[in-house]
């Protein structure tokens, strides 16, 4: 099982309003990751959770704050977004942060939520 | 530094046709490379990847990529397309000085007509 479930799939938010996007993994994966994909782009790398702390920010506003509760769960916690913050949010594992890339240790992303801000 | 190139923003052939997809990186250290394919209003999905194994990399739905390493490059390619795998598809290297960050190309979108 190669599975990393996101929901949910499509997300509209006003700018005031607060959600939460989720992503979960059973394949034992101790490296997670949110990334944002604007139409037509590549995916760009939010954070980086390793051993459920996070490791890599990428810069992003404090209106995202990721949350990590356990080494399955990955959560991104929306507040108060932009309308340019609409996009495809991906959530992806990996099996060991350490070595990630290296011999058999791949990312595998789940489908993403789609987030329009209105 | 690392990056990764993707020759062409855009593929079109025909069913049945060949397909090759070009990719050329940069990468100071011995490079992770991959492909992965992004159909419509989808995820990614792994298609193959390249880790100083075999450089001939058989993946998934009949795509497979050589990396030369004498040319930087890891082009992608499939004897005979089908309707379904119109998609857009990303090379991706990483390495270990890259720490864990992957580097994308910007992406093919390859189509494919009937």
């Amino acid at each position: 099982d190669t599975e990393v479930t996101q929901t949910p799939k499509h997300l509209v938010m006003g700018m005031t309003n607060k959600k939460s996007l989720k992503c979960e993994q059973h394949m034992g994966h101790r490296a997670m990751y949110w990334y944002k994909q604007k139409a037509k782009k590549p995916p760009e790398l939010m954070f980086v959770y390793s051993y459920e702390k996070l490791s890599i920010n990428e810069s992003v506003p404090s209106r995202f704050s990721p949350e990590c509760p356990n080494s399955s769960l990955l959560n991104l916690h929306l507040h108060a977004l932009q309308p340019e913050d609409s996009a495809l949010y991906l959530c992806a594992s990996s099996q060991d942060p350490g070595t990630q890339a290296l011999v058999g240790n791949t990312i595998y992303f789940g489908e993403g939520s789609w987030l329009t801000v209105v | 530094a690392q990056s990764v190139t993707q020759l062409d923003s855009h593929v079109s052939v025909s069913e049945g046709t060949p397909v090759l997809l070009r990719c050329n990186y940069s990468s100071s250290y011995s490079p992770s490379l991959f492909w992965y394919v992004q159909h419509p209003n989808k995820g990614l999905q792994l298609l193959l990847k390249y880790t100083s194994a075999a450089t001939l990399v058989k993946g998934i739905n009949g795509f497979e990529a050589e990396f030369k390493k004498s040319e930087t490059s890891f082009h992608l390619t499939k004897p005979s397309a089908h309707m379904s795998d119109a998609a857009e598809y990303f090379c991706v290297v990483s390495d270990q000085q890259a720490g864990t960050a992957l580097i994308f190309g910007k992406g093919t979108t390859l189509s494919v007509s009937s």
